[in-house]
């Protein structure tokens, strides 16, 4: 079975600033899409970014940049540029032959 | 184009009760899931329908059961109410549901059971 992990439960970053949330991912499949989702605290969860795990290059929108590592299994979301519009659970999710698998999610706190 | 809703936002229950809660996917998308999130457990999936048949099922007891109707609306009903039942049930529909699993949620229901 996939299992995601998400290693850091809280983080906090200055306002402008960048910061990377981790995530790491077990599969033995070979095509899969890697997600990173949003959910502020209002609740609604957002798409921020995603990979399929046939493309190279790592996907960006915008201040968020992924650094897709096949081999290692790993999937790390960047946020350049913090604003305290990010403050949010941050969920890594993984989808392959499966439904989405979510990692635990990381806190994010943007401190002003 | 309007996004995903769901109905009701919140909910209190007596153990023992049963519940429904209901999604409206986005319009033209066939694929309906359904999540549970707790603090504890995370984002835990439920169920998969997909044309009006389920098409994934997690690892939850027979007390939680889904369907979809031919416009894709989608209810989830939890019979025999647990305690731990209490979480917040999101919904997600998207296109096809099928590889790329690109979803769009709903804002969820809080339900609470007491």
């Amino acid at each position: 079975a996939q299992t995601v992990t998400q290693s850091q439960p809280e983080m906090s970053v200055q306002e402008a600033e960048t910061v990377t949330l981790s995530c790491t991912y077990d599969t033995s499949e070979n095509n899969y899409y890697l997600f990173w989702y949003k959910q502020p605290p209002s609740r609604q969860m957002i798409l921020v970014i995603r990979q399929e795990a046939y493309k190279q290059q790592n996907a960006t929108e915008n201040r968020f940049s992924v650094n897709f590592q096949k081999a290692a299994k790993s999937f790390s979301l960047k946020i350049s540029d913090s604003q305290l519009g990010d403050t949010a659970m941050y969920f890594c999710a993984f989808s392959g032959n499966t439904p989405l698998v979510f990692g635990k999610g990381t806190r994010l706190s943007v401190i002003a | 184009k309007a996004g995903v809703t769901q109905t009701p936002r919140y909910l209190i229950k007596t153990r023992g009760q049963q519940v429904t809660l209901s999604c409206s996917p986005i319009s033209g998308h066939r694929s309906v899931s359904w999540y549970q999130q707790t603090p504890g457990q995370g984002l835990q999936f439920l169920f998969e329908y997909f044309s009006e048949t389920q098409r994934n099922k997690g690892n939850f007891p027979g007390r939680f059961s889904g369907r979809q109707f031919s416009n894709s609306r989608s209810e989830m009903n939890v019979s025999t109410l647990e305690l731990g039942d209490s979480a917040l049930y999101l919904c997600a529909s998207s296109l096809t549901g099928t590889g790329n699993y690109e979803q769009y949620f709903g804002p969820g229901t809080r339900l609470t059971v007491t």
